[in-house]
Order: structure tokens, then sequence, then C-alpha cells
């Protein structure tokens, strides 16, 4: 079965500084990743995915996330944070066994202004 | 194209209360999830229907929660009784097909309060 650890329970950046949100798994074969956001009192929102190809994937919102395959990791990256891009970030990869998404706890975003 | 559908956003009950929630997937979606979010933590997946099968149901508390989807659409995700360590927030998904390659779409969430 996969894992995903977010080692960061939480991340603090100024408003127009760079930010980083780091995600490591464990997989059996390729993986299937996929970074969700979630806003207060709101459902998950898909923000990016990597299934295949370069190992940079652009996503939503400006975000963007780099596959690293020797690390096993999945940051979550943006050249420069807004305030409104507070929220909690979860790394899910797709258990392949299972067939399902693994989440784990999640970090939480917080842009100062 | 309309998102995931829940209903209710908001429920308090007592404990030992049953109750019901209500999710509608995004059309032509055949898989659909049920998820429990517990206040910190991530989704933990409930239950998976592919149409109107279940695919996955090993997470489901069954002496308490059922679900169904009948006709391959709308779905519901039932609690009898309610126990104080069910709140939490119910999440529905729903996506294309089964393959891993596909993301799901979540709905807003009922939060469920036990008293």
């Amino acid at each position: 079965a996969q894992s995903v650890a977010q080692p960061e329970d939480q991340v603090n950046v100024a408003e127009g500084n760079p930010l980083t949100v780091k995600c490591t798994y464990s997989v059996s074969g390729n993986p299937y990743l996929f970074w969700y956001v979630q806003y207060p009192n709101r459902g998950l929102q898909f923000l990016l995915k990597y299934i295949t190809g370069d190992n940079l994937v652009k996503g939503s919102y400006g975000f963007e996330a780099e596959f690293n395959k020797s690390q096993t990791s999945f940051h979550l990256k943006k050249p420069s944070a807004l305030v409104s891009d507070s929220a909690l970030y979860f790394c899910a990869p797709w258990d392949t066994g299972f067939q399902k998404l693994v989440f784990g706890t999640g970090t939480r975003l917080l842009v100062s202004p | 194209e309309a998102g995931v559908a829940q209903s209710p956003r908001y429920k308090i009950i007592e404990k030992r209360q049953s109750v019901a929630f209500w999710c509608n997937p995004i059309s032509g979606h055949a898989t659909l999830y049920w998820y429990q979010q517990i206040l910190g933590q991530g989704p933990k997946l409930l239950i998976q229907f592919q149409n109107n099968g279940v695919v996955d149901d090993s997470q489901l508390p069954k002496d308490r929660f059922s679900a169904e989807r009948l006709k391959g659409v709308d779905s519901t995700l039932k609690i009898q009784p309610a126990k104080l360590e069910d709140s939490a927030v119910y999440l529905c998904a729903s996506r294309k097909g089964s393959g891993g390659g596909n993301e799901q779409f979540f709905g807003p969430g009922t939060r469920l309060t036990v008293l």
C-alpha cells in the first residue's frame, strides 16, 4: 500500500515570496500523484496531478509541482504567494493496489500580508 | 459544468439519532466516493461506488453506516444510530472512469455535529 508524508503541519510565508509545500510518498510501480486544496468550510479542490511525462507539472492558480522519482517527492510550489492562497493543502498518491487516493493530514499554508 | 452537490450543508443531532446525507455527482461520472474528514485529519474513504455497485466498503462501519447509489447517479449515506465520534465533515466526490489518472471532484461537504 502507498503512503504519503507531509512533514510540515504549517508553512508560513509572506505575500509575494515563493512558497513550497513538501510531500514525499512511498509507491509500488509508477506513481499517480495529486495535490488538492481545501478552503475553510469547503470541499477539496483539485490543483494538479502527475501521471507521466515532464517532471514539472503546472496547475491551477499559478501552482506547480515538481516530481522527483529518486527522492520520491512531489513538492508543491508557487513563485509568488497571495494571501488568498492561505488554506489546507493535501498531497495524495493513488494507491494502485487498493485503487484509492491516500490522504495524509495535510499542510496548512498561512500567507501573511 | 455543475459540480458535485451535497445536502444538507450542516446537521446537528443527538447521539443515537439517525441522519442521512445526499450527494448528486457530476453528470456522467461513473465513480462516486464518500469520505469522512474528522477535524485536523485528511479525508478517509468510507465507500466507493462504480455505477450502482459497491467497489470498496472496507472502511465503512457497517453496524451503523449504510450507503446506496440507486440507478448509478445520486447517492445517500446514512448513520443509524449516531455516536459522538461520528462528528465530522462527510465529503462526496465523483470522477470519470475507474483508472488512477483521473482526478476526483469534491462536493462542499456536510458538517455533522453529534451532541
